[in-house]
């Protein structure tokens, strides 16, 4: 299957800083791409969906002030973390898709996911 | 909304014996439903998937997953265990404006 890798693969930031994690798809275009965040033991949840080119898409309840997304290329999207707090310390994940966005038919075309960022926030 | 149920937090089974998660879901029309496999350290990868036709879907690694409607149910089998089989599995079903939405995960240990 396709690749996706994420950097850092972790990361240690003091409260009140800001981090950048980047999101490449190695050997596809990827149109679409998800930024989820994990908490130990419990589920992935979707914060938002980009499309290169296009604004990120936030889910309700994510701060997109907060939560930066910006997919300038075909490869490439990143999540800036900005005004860490300890709360925001989670395992951010990426996902890269090369459909469209059109109904359902994006699901079709499988999410290829990334390793996983680990943040820590002192 | 949709939603996904994993029932099971852990589940530990010995190395040989047969497997099966358990996944229900809830959603107003034809589901799409999907396992994933993560391992540490690992992105998560697509073991099966199903979008319509047969119920019975056959994946990687061995794995299979019958889709009952009338259940609500996408239960992932695989007859024989292997102890590289160990990790934590997601089912998930694809939701308006093309998203997966995750059920909580259940992590497989294999006992040797």
């Amino acid at each position: 299957g396709a690749v996706v890798s994420q950097h850092p693969s972790w990361v240690i930031c003091k409260s009140g800083t800001s981090v950048k994690i980047e999101c490449r798809s190695l050997d596809f275009q990827a149109t679409t791409m998800f930024w989820y965040r994990q908490f130990p033991k419990q589920s992935l949840m979707l914060m938002a969906t980009s499309n290169e080119g296009s604004k990120a898409t936030y889910e309700q309840g994510v701060e997109k002030d907060k939560f930066l997304i910006n997919h300038a290329s075909l490869t490439l999207s990143t999540l800036t973390v900005t005004s860490a707090h300890p709360e925001d310390s989670s395992f951010y994940i990426c996902s890269a898709s090369s459909g469209g966005t059109s109904g359902r038919g994006l699901l079709r075309n499988e999410q290829f996911f990334g390793p996983g960022t680990r943040l820590t926030v002192l | 909304a949709q939603s996904v149920t994993q029932p099971d937090i852990h589940i530990t089974v010995s190395e040989g014996a047969s497997l099966e998660l358990r996944c229900n879901y809830s959603y107003g029309a034809t589901p799409y439903l999907f396992w994933y496999v993560q391992s540490p350290g690992q992105g998560l990868q697509l073991l099966l998937k199903y979008f319509s036709g047969d119920t019975l879907v056959q994946g990687i690694k061995g794995f299979e997953a019958e889709f009952k409607r009338s259940q609500s149910s996408f239960n992932l089998r695989k007859p024989s265990v292997h102890w590289s089989d160990a990790a934590e599995y997601f089912c998930a079903v694809g939701s308006y404006g093309n998203k997966l939405v995750f059920g909580a995960g259940t992590i497989l240990r294999v006992k040797s």
